[in-house]
């Protein structure tokens, strides 16, 4: 079984301040960890992952995150927000044997402020 | 590529009414998911599929149907609509080649039930 804790469901940071969104996961198995973002009346679409290489990922826009075994945490960062930064953000944990069975956290809105 | 389209874009049913949503992709990607997205839930997984042929399913499984009988197409059913199935409807394609893993979506079909 797997499952996805988002804390927060609503972030304000203002313009140019360090965005941080957080997720902890559970999983049975070696997780492949994501994180997607959906603007308004749209799909989603993929910020970055995590799939058993490098802890560390960079992702488009200038997001990053860390996956921490220890902590099982996998938190969203940015240093600097962009008022096109804001949007819902949604961590997601798929089984290492199975692409097609993704567990998503409830999302965390992110507003940034001028 | 058109990638994952999904038709129609929305739809207005009266509760006991059937209709399929219908999804496809050009990928060829192995994987396609139903999720529904409900207001402060996220996605919750309806139905996936593991290639042409086999369907398994998800979280929230309950009133849908789901065949593949080709690698591209994945319609979802609505046997008997009740309004507790009004949602925004997404669905997406993966694959696990290199490890890739991270959900394709499609922009989504509002539908509500009265």
């Amino acid at each position: 079984a797997q499952s996805v804790t988002q804390l927060g469901s609503h972030v304000s940071v203002s313009e140019g301040a360090l965005v941080l969104l957080r997720c902890n996961y559970s999983s049975s198995v070696p997780p492949y960890l994501f994180w997607y973002v959906q603007y308004p009346n749209q799909g989603l679409q993929l910020l970055l992952k995590y799939t058993s290489a490098a802890t560390l990922v960079k992702g488009i826009n200038g997001f990053e995150a860390e996956f921490k075994k220890s902590e099982t945490s996998f938190h969203l960062t940015k240093p600097s927000a962009h008022m096109s930064d804001a949007a819902e953000y949604f961590c997601a944990v798929t089984e290492s044997t199975n692409a097609g069975k993704s567990t998503f956290g409830d999302g965390t809105t992110l507003t940034v402020k001028p | 590529n058109a990638g994952v389209t999904q038709t129609p874009k929305f739809q207005v049913l009266k509760t006991g009414q059937s209709m399929t949503l219908q999804c496809a992709q050009d990928m060829n990607h192995e994987y396609m998911s139903w999720y529904r997205q409900d207001p402060g839930m996220g996605l919750r997984l309806i139905h996936y599929s593991v290639g042409a042929g086999i369907t398994d399913q998800g979280e929230v499984p309950n009133g849908y149907n789901v065949s593949r009988s080709t690698t591209e197409d994945f319609p979802l059913r609505l046997l008997s609509a009740a309004p507790s199935q009004t949602s925004v409807y997404f669905c997406a394609s993966s694959y696990s080649h290199q490890g890739s893993y991270e959900q394709y979506f499609g922009p989504g079909t509002r539908l509500t039930v009265t």
